[in-house]
């Protein structure tokens, strides 16, 4: 089953406004990344948070992780139209050498 | 220079057929992936390889074969295509320490359309 789940599954907002998208997971990891994958296009790493660490910025990026509820966060603040996109949260859990993404969230943003 | 390139970038193709999906990075990464994202957006690893061994099969069909003839390539042959396996097909790319330091970097897929 999957790992990693985000929330909401879709979300439209104003360009300008700050955007929030939630990933759950279940099992320990060692952390815990990122993507953006704009229509018809690969996914783009965004940025990587280790399980000790709890924020991590990067321009307009803010990401937290509480290991205790097994959730991130991902903020987007001042939404641009280009950063319309689905945003994925991918996990490397154990041993298992491998990233296990969730199934993404759907950011539009109107002009 | 394109890091992680993948072609075709579209494939339509009848029932029964084989097809091969080819990757290359140009980046020095020792380890490389086949991931398969299907019509709800889910991204399913299906291969990865480490300086051309295979360190990661997961349940896939054994119609599914990748080749890695050297670290910077892993191609993905399908054999008696199905109309389930319509997807995108992704190629990624990880330096050693793969997903434990690093993220990974994508190609831009390939679509498979299985009519």
């Amino acid at each position: 089953s999957q790992q990693g789940e985000e929330d909401p599954q879709a979300l439209s907002i104003q360009e300008g406004e700050n955007a929030t998208m939630n990933c759950s997971y279940k099992t320990s990891i060692n952390n815990l990344q990122w993507y953006r994958q704009n229509s018809g296009r690969g996914l783009v790493h965004l940025i990587l948070i280790r399980s000790n660490e709890r924020e991590k910025h990067s321009g307009r990026l803010r990401v937290t992780l509480d290991t205790s509820k097994k959730s991130s966060s991902l903020l987007i603040t001042a939404s641009r139209a280009a950063d319309t996109a689905s945003y994925f949260c991918a996990t490397d859990y154990g041993g298992a050498q491998k990233l296990v993404f969730g199934q993404g969230t759907r950011l539009t943003i109107n002009p | 220079d394109t890091a992680v390139s993948q072609t075709p970038k579209y494939l339509v193709t009848q029932m029964g057929n084989d097809k091969s999906i080819k990757c290359e990075q140009n980046l020095g990464h020792d380890t490389m992936y086949w991931y398969k994202q299907d019509s709800k957006k889910f991204l399913k690893i299906m291969f990865s390889y480490n300086n051309k061994e295979l360190i990661i099969n997961e349940t896939v069909p054994n119609r599914f074969s990748p080749k890695s003839p050297d670290k910077a390539h892993l191609n993905l042959h399908i054999n008696s295509l199905e109309l389930g396996d319509s997807a995108v097909y992704f190629c990624a790319s990880s330096p050693r320490g793969g997903s434990r330091t690093d993220g990974y970097t994508f190609g831009s897929g390939t679509r498979l359309t299985v009519v």
